[in-house]
């Protein structure tokens, strides 16, 4: 079982929509949880972060994360075509421990 | 954000050949580095990881004396594969931490093709 698992789809959906991404994980250390997106050839860029459970809101992004089920998710609202991208889950204990990413799951947000 | 860079972006090498990928974070010290590589549609596979001044920890099954990787200073790490072979054509990414667990902050990637 890998400690970190996402569907990599694709997921396909109408510019407009609600976008519901997820990954669920093994570890209870990990503390940090993070999403990346990620455009073809071209490195990730830092998303969000969040720190142990919770929500947290940045415009059209909304990270949470339920340590209790050990399942995050990233929505995005009013999705765009620019948001086609891959988006990667990332997870870790912190402390010099490395950081765990998901599989990632590739995005197209029709026009 | 915070600016890694890459270069080249991309290579094409001929088999047996060496290639060298410099990483440099342009506007924060990095203390610690991490190489991955990616293939196509797949994720992150973490090569290494580098402290400045100090022997980079190599991953289990990442060969160590033909990925060679230097840091030398906070600012600069380097990747150099040795006796490429067209099975190390893939997409080479490196980042920095900015100090904080959480913060990565990726380079744009080199694309090395080894022919």
């Amino acid at each position: 079982q890998k400690e970190v698992e996402q569907d990599p789809g694709p997921l396909s959906v109408p510019e407009g929509a609600i976008v519901s991404l997820n990954c669920t994980y093994s570890n209870s250390a990990f503390q940090y949880f993070m999403w990346y997106r990620q455009y073809s050839r071209k490195g990730p860029e830092l998303l969000m972060y969040t720190y142990s459970s919770g929500n947290k809101e940045d415009g059209r992004f909304t990270a949470q994360v339920d340590k209790s089920s050990k399942y995050i998710s990233l929505f995005i609202r009013d999705s765009q075509p620019s948001d086609s991208a891959t988006y990667l889950c990332a997870m870790t204990r912190g402390g010099g421990f490395k950081t765990i990413f998901g599989a990632g799951t590739r995005l197209f947000v029709k026009a | 954000g915070a600016v890694v860079s890459q270069h080249p972006s991309w290579v094409i090498c001929k088999s047996g050949t060496s290639v060298k990928i410099e990483c440099r974070s342009l506007d924060f010290q990095a203390t610690t580095m991490f190489w991955y590589r990616q293939f196509p549609k797949q994720s992150l596979m973490l090569m290494a990881t580098s402290n400045e001044g100090s022997k980079a920890t190599y991953e289990q099954g990442v060969e160590k004396d033909k990925f060679l990787i230097n840091h030398a200073s906070l600012t600069l790490s380097t990747l150099t594969v040795t006796s490429a072979h067209p099975e190390d054509s893939s997409f080479y990414i490196c980042s920095g931490n900015g100090g904080s667990a959480y913060e990565q902050y990726f380079g744009p990637g080199t694309r090395l093709t080894v022919t």
